[in-house]
């Protein structure tokens, strides 16, 4: 069973432009979430989706950051535009469902690099 | 709000000892969850155990174990027969309530060394 998948693997891009990062969750898991891992430091949720629908956003910078799973599959979280703090690791996580403390399934992640 | 603290940076073990892993947290809550994640330098982050709250026996699989002490809030984890393959951060996490967020620690870097 192939795992998250998440592309891509590394962007470098500089400040002020946008980027995009796609994730495609584990088949069948309806819930997915999106983490920043800044260097040294632990992942710290952006967002949480229960299907099509955003239930924890609270932490998403929503004056630059925007995240969509129009079909309730996979996902696209968009920076726009990025600034050098932005720099970080995002990773994507997916789960069977959110209404649990289920095993959260991660994928490689997307080291942004904003120079 | 939910905090996580690992106080330990880095750590070191010879291949085939045992080292054991710190782990706080600070909760109001009465039902969560506690994990340990291991996030190899490849970054693809895995789940190694979990530890129900209200279960007082220690989890274990195969060579990891925890050592849950609720009253304290502490949550370490304990690896016996450590192998090379081990090496990597290891985060410690939350999740409680109705919030089903992971809450992490800043992590430990494990190093085996042979």
């Amino acid at each position: 069973e192939a795992g998250v998948v998440q592309s891509p693997r590394y962007k470098i891009i500089e400040k002020k432009q946008p980027v995009a990062f796609w994730c495609n969750p584990i088949s069948g898991h309806n819930t997915l979430y999106w983490y920043r891992q800044n260097l040294g430091q632990g992942p710290e949720l952006l967002i949480r989706y229960e299907n099509e629908e955003a239930v924890d956003d609270s932490q998403l910078p929503k004056d630059r950051f925007s995240a969509e799973r129009l079909k309730g599959v996979d996902s696209t979280l968009k920076i726009q535009p990025a600034e050098l703090g932005d720099s970080a690791v995002y990773l994507c996580a997916s789960s069977l469902t959110g209404e649990t403390h289920n095993e959260q399934f991660f994928g490689p992640g997307t080291r942004l690099t904003v120079l | 709000a939910q905090t996580v603290t690992q106080s330990q940076p880095e750590m070191s073990v010879q291949e085939a000892e045992t080292v054991t892993l710190s782990c706080t947290y600070d909760t109001s809550e009465s039902n969560y969850y506690l994990f340990w994640y291991k996030q190899p330098p490849s970054r693809q982050m895995i789940l190694v155990i979990r530890q129900e709250a209200y279960k007082q026996q220690n989890a274990t699989e195969n060579r990891f174990s925890v050592n849950f002490q609720k009253a304290a809030k502490s949550f370490s984890l304990k690896i016996s027969d450590s192998q090379l393959g081990d090496t990597a951060m290891y985060f410690c996490a939350f999740s409680g309530g109705s919030n089903y967020k992971l809450t992490f620690g800043k992590g430990t870097l494990l190093t085996v060394n042979p």
